[in-house]
């Protein structure tokens, strides 16, 4: 069964450090999104990517971040200079269609540690 | 403001036990519900969703769940849990307006199961 995947699974890095996060969605489909859990909070919305353009992002989503998809497999996160409170899992998801709203495939997350 | 609330942070049942995980949701008008299980080491994965029509609503791996207006509700159930639903489960909601994939989580609800 095609699968949403991301790496780094875990990555430890110093405040004002630059990150990138990675993903592969599922091969047929149109919707990107990035979600993260900071520990014992809920999974919040980052940011919605649809033909290539930010469609929605949340208040979460300042100038730090950024999303790209590079080429036609690849996307990207990209936090640039990070803070204590971007420690989180972060989450890839992707979907197919507007018909399915809501039915998101997502990623197993990738930890990202700030010291 | 969009709120999923899921009262029980941590639920222990013994295997063939029955199970039902608490939801409820502050929104201002009905939203589409879903329910999401997250196995160790693995990403989100879709277990049921409703939209409109039959208020009972059945899923994967045996889980249904019910809606209920009055209430505010989405309570998830299953008659009978086995070992391997030992897992993370949460309550998702998005506004019937979206075309895109804005998920409002709840907190999450522990599932143990006990042999």
């Amino acid at each position: 069964e095609p699968e949403v995947t991301q790496t780094p699974s875990h990555q430890v890095t110093q405040m004002g450090q630059e990150v990138i996060l990675r993903c592969v969605p599922i091969s047929n489909h149109l919707y990107f999104y990035w979600y993260r859990q900071i520990l014992g909070q809920k999974v919040e919305f980052l940011v919605s990517f649809y033909n290539n353009e930010i469609s929605e992002k949340s208040e979460i989503f300042d100038d730090q971040f950024s999303v790209e998809r590079p080429d036609g497999s690849n996307f990207t996160l990209k936090i640039r200079s990070t803070k204590l409170e971007d420690s989180a899992m972060y989450f890839c998801a992707s979907s197919p269609q507007t018909g399915r709203v809501g039915e998101l495939f997502f990623g197993e997350g990738s930890r990202l540690t700030v010291l | 403001a969009q709120s999923v609330t899921q009262p029980d942070i941590h639920i222990t049942v013994s295997e063939g036990a029955s199970l039902e995980l608490r939801c409820n949701y502050s929104y201002g008008a009905t939203p589409y519900l879903f329910w999401y299980v997250q196995s160790p080491g693995q990403g989100l994965q879709l277990l049921l969703k409703y939209f409109s029509g039959d208020t009972l609503v059945q899923g994967i791996k045996g889980f249904e769940a019910e809606f209920k207006r009055s209430q505010s509700s989405f309570n998830l159930r299953k008659p009978s849990v086995h070992w391997s639903d030992a897992a993370e489960y949460f309550c998702a909601v998005i506004d019937r307006g979206s075309t895109l994939g804005r998920l409002y989580f709840g907190r999450g609800t522990q599932l143990t199961v006990w042999p």
